[in-house]
């Protein structure tokens, strides 16, 4: 059974400072992997989608890794601000011959500080 | 171009009433999810259909849940009777690119039983 786990489950920095959250699961046979950031109240936005066959994927600030043997993914936000703040959220996506499932981490909480 | 559309954003009921949740995908993503998501915690789900089939309901708790999807567009997720742990944000979601790309999601149904 894939397990996801992100660590720290809360983060506060100060505002410009560059950040890294991570992402570990269990099973590197994964297919995908897409991270999220969730607005308290709102749904989650999509932010990165990496396949298995890429090593990263970048848009503006963010900039997310993968590392499939080692069981790691990380979300590098640069030159943070406070409409950064938010929960983030990462999922990993196994396909396997009875089907295909997404598994969620329970999201690191960012906040930037002015 | 219009995002996930759920309603009623909130929705407060007591404990036995039933309730239902309406979601209209993207248009042209036949891929629908539905994800329950509990405070602090990810997504977990559903149910996932494939146009109108569901083709993953096996973490959907059958004896007060029900959902459908009828033309293969929008699509209602019931519970009856409601009970106090059903409390949680009700998630909508679909993707374009069948049943492994990327998830967007709805604003979610917020979910409180008395």
């Amino acid at each position: 059974k894939q397990e996801v786990t992100q660590i720290p489950a809360a983060l506060s920095v100060p505002e410009g400072e560059n950040l890294v959250l991570n992402c570990s699961f269990t099973d590197s046979a994964i297919y995908n992997l897409q991270w999220f950031r969730q607005d308290p109240g709102k749904g989650l936005t999509s932010l990165l989608l990496i396949q298995s066959s890429q090593r990263e994927q970048t848009s503006g600030r963010l900039n997310a890794s993968l590392d499939k043997s080692s069981g790691r993914s990380t979300l590098y936000i640069a030159a943070s601000q406070p409409g950064d703040s938010a929960t983030y959220l990462c999922a990993v996506r196994m396909v396997t011959g009875g089907g295909n499932k997404l598994t969620f981490g329970t999201g690191t909480q960012l906040k930037v500080e002015l | 171009e219009a995002g996930v559309v759920q309603s009623p954003r909130y929705k407060i009921i007591e404990k036995k009433q039933p309730v239902a949740f309406w979601c209209n995908p993207i248009s042209g993503h036949n891929t629908l999810y539905w994800y329950r998501q509990n405070l602090g915690q990810g997504p977990e789900l559903l149910i996932r259909y494939e146009n109108e089939e569901a083709v993953d309901d096996s973490q959907l708790p059958k004896d007060r849940f029900s959902a459908e999807r009828l033309k293969g567009v929008d699509s209602t997720l019931k519970i009856q009777p409601a009970e106090l742990g059903d409390s949680a944000v009700y998630l909508c979601a679909s993707s374009p690119q069948g049943s492994t790309g990327e998830l967007f999601f709805g604003e979610g149904s917020r979910l409180t039983v008395l």
